[in-house]
């Protein structure tokens, strides 16, 4: 059974940069793709971005001038980079497998999350 | 850009009455293909439904799914205690690539 956790400091000062880790066991991470998703406080999810392909990505428009994606595959690691944040970067923020059926896409494994807030 | 509504916003429901919640993209997704999640307070989202109406692995027959276009239902029969959460409705393949609603709160 595939097993996602997320790790990185858990308070980020605004301006600087919000660097995640995704360690990935029971599979390879090269047999799937993988996304980011957050939730502000008391707020609904909101998609990132998505990693496929071997080395493709796909961000939120929302967010990709300020967001990267990268895959570690001899650390079996997802990474996650966000940009100059503000403090509407504070959220909980969950790695997830990508699952496909019909031709379409959902997320099929989260890992628990990680909080991150911004502030000075 | 694709958003979907959710309806309604909260749900409160005895043990054993049947709850329906709805989404609503804005605009018609053009397949049946719509994912559903639940989330209990402090723990990551679950996936209940993929598809037209596929539960994931691990779910009770109690949970269901229909629609198409621009109308999607997750039905959840005989309504039990621990089915209290936030529901979340998800759609692939529009601009963004994948997006979420804004939760149907089930409180039982």
């Amino acid at each position: 059974q595939v097993q996602l956790q997320e790790s990185g400091p858990g308070l980020v000062k605004p301006s600087e940069t919000l660097s995640l880790t995704c360690s990935v066991s029971g599979d390879s991470i090269n047999n799937y793709h993988w996304s980011w998703i957050r939730q502000p406080p008391g707020k609904e999810l909101e998609w990132i971005g998505y990693f496929y392909d071997s080395g493709s990505t796909t961000y939120n428009p929302s967010l990709q001038s300020r967001v990267i994606m990268s895959l570690d595959t001899s650390e079996n690691q997802i990474s996650l980079k966000v940009k100059s944040v503000v403090a509407a970067d504070t959220a909980v923020y969950y790695c997830a497998r990508v699952g496909y059926s019909y031709g379409r896409a959902h997320f099929d494994h989260w890992g628990q999350g990680i909080l991150v807030t911004v502030s000075s | 850009e694709i958003v979907l509504t959710q309806s309604p916003g909260t749900l409160s429901l005895s043990p054993g009455e049947r709850a329906t919640l709805s989404c609503r993209p804005s605009h018609n997704l053009m397949s049946n293909y719509m994912a559903w999640y639940q989330q209990k307070p402090g723990q990551a989202p679950r996936l209940l439904i993929f598809g037209p109406s596929t539960r994931a692995t691990g779910i009770p027959d109690r949970f269901s799914a229909s629609g198409s276009g621009t109308d999607f239902t997750l039905t959840i029969s005989r309504l039990e205690p621990e089915d209290s959460a936030v529901y979340y409705c998800q759609q692939y393949g529009n601009t963004p690539l994948f997006s979420f609603g804004p939760g149907t709160t089930v409180e039982i």
